[in-house]
């Protein structure tokens, strides 16, 4: 049990259409990156919310866009699906930006798109 | 070449055996992290290392800052122990982590 929860685990959806995922972190968890994770790859770096603001991006299209609320929950929002998103998008949290902070991943949200 | 590198990509052991996963970067870092994903995807954060080295249970996890590598080790392996095992890098110049591409690890009873 890391105590970062994701929504929805898995969906469906057509190209063009958007998507909009969701975590919930713990307590006092002001660090949220996601990640997409394609099959059999590892993980990569869409971008990172430090106290509600953007404060790092990886080589990924606008349409992918974000938000980090004051609640410790956040949203990973991509716009005009294409086929290769589909992949494993996990969500992971952290207490403060520094890198020696332990790093909680969610189960991920698995996403199709048809 | 990935600035994370993993080898061996698949490891097949029996139960009982020592495994040895080893992970190369090519960047500096502030910490290095070895995580455990199950197929269903759920990530594990089993080791957090900036120097030395780190025990938990079975596992063991080094790192050698000046040749930049790290190696987890899992002593008496067993079959609960399948699962695909990640080193990941958060460089000193930012605020990601960069993954390497993972090790599918099978125990044999």
């Amino acid at each position: 049990e890391t105590g970062v929860t994701q929504s929805p685990t898995h969906l469906i959806k057509t190209r063009g259409q958007q998507v909009t995922l969701r975590c919930s972190s713990q307590s006092g968890h002001n660090t949220v990156s996601w990640y997409q994770q394609a099959l059999g790859q590892g993980p990569q770096f869409i971008f990172q919310y430090y106290r509600e603001e953007e404060n790092g991006r990886g080589n990924f299209p606008p349409r992918f866009s974000g938000l980090q609320f004051p609640n410790y929950s956040s949203e990973l929002n991509v716009n005009a699906l294409e086929l290769d998103d589909s992949a494993l998008y996990l969500c992971a949290s952290s207490a403060g930006q520094t890198g020696g902070n332990t790093i909680y991943f969610g189960e991920g949200s698995w996403l199709t798109v048809v | 070449k990935n600035e994370v590198e993993q080898s061996p990509q698949n490891l097949t052991a029996q139960e009982g055996e020592f495994i040895t996963i080893n992970c190369s970067y090519s960047v500096g870092i502030s910490a290095l992290h070895w995580l455990q994903q199950h197929p269903g995807g759920g990530i594990v954060s089993l080791f957090m290392l900036s120097s030395g080295k780190k025990k938990h249970g079975r596992l063991i996890a080094t790192i050698n800052i000046q040749e930049k590598h790290s190696s987890l080790h899992i002593t008496a392996s067993h079959p609960r122990d399948s699962a695909v095992y990640i080193c990941a890098v958060r460089s000193t110049s930012g605020s990601r982590l960069t993954f390497g591409e993972g090790t599918q690890l099978t125990v044999n009873p």
